[in-house]
């Protein structure tokens, strides 16, 4: 199957600060990526979707200047969670689709705690 | 009603037994589906897709699409202890969205 990889796979920031996480798709063209977060015993929980070269859909209740997401490439998506604090502390995972029918392949996910 | 619905369990079967997952969807449009396990503390893995309606076996997975109903279900045969995870059902429309449900708890008893 195709191959999506995440950096860091985790991650420990002071409040405040910025952390950036990438997502990549290792052997196929991802024309979509999506963004999910997920806490503890919880259900997935969709960010927002990015297409290549376009600006991100962030769904309802998601802050699009909180989370900053780039994807400047077929292969690369960045997250960015800006003046993090302890509640954004999660585990964030990323997903890869390369056409609007196909499966979508996850990447092994970043645990960020913002202490 | 939720786009995509899930028993949530926990289901408990024995190990060898047959484990039955079930999914209902809403949007009648809906052309993809697909089956995903998670471990607990990891991202989702795919198991299986399924595009037309009938059955669709992988080794001790099948997957079983009946859009007029719109249900889609997956069976695990000869369950083992290491299939214990969250399956979790995704469904894409033609616009491109994909909608997963909040997953079905499985545990495998030795």
């Amino acid at each position: 199957g195709a191959v999506v990889s995440q950096h860091p796979s985790w991650v420990i920031c002071k409040s405040g600060t910025s952390v950036k996480i990438e997502c990549r798709s290792l052997d196929f063209q991802a024309t979509t990526m999506f963004w999910y977060r997920q806490f503890p015993k919880q259900s997935l929980m969709l960010m927002a979707t990015s297409n290549e070269g376009s600006k991100a859909t962030y769904e309802q209740g998601v802050e699009k200047d909180k989370f900053l997401i780039n994807h400047a490439s077929l292969t690369l998506s960045t997250l960015t969670v800006t003046s993090a604090h302890p509640e954004d502390s999660s585990f964030y995972i990323c997903s890869a689709r390369e056409q609007q029918d196909y499966e979508q392949y996850f990447g092994p996910g970043t645990r960020l705690t913002v202490t | 009603q939720k786009e995509v619905e899930q028993n949530s369990g926990p289901l408990s079967v024995p190990e060898g037994a047959i484990a039955s997952l079930n999914c209902t969807y809403s949007d009648r449009v809906s052309q993809s589906f697909f089956w995903y396990r998670q471990y607990s503390g990891k991202s989702p893995e795919l198991i299986m897709s399924i595009y037309s309606n009938g059955d669709k076996e992988d080794g001790r997975f099948t997957a079983q699409l009946n859009k007029a109903s719109q249900y889609v279900s997956l069976l695990i045969r000869d369950s083992q202890p290491s299939d214990s995870a969250t399956y979790l059902c995704a469904v894409n429309t033609n616009a491109g969205k994909s909608t997963f449900g909040d997953g079905t708890t499985l545990t495998v008893k030795p």
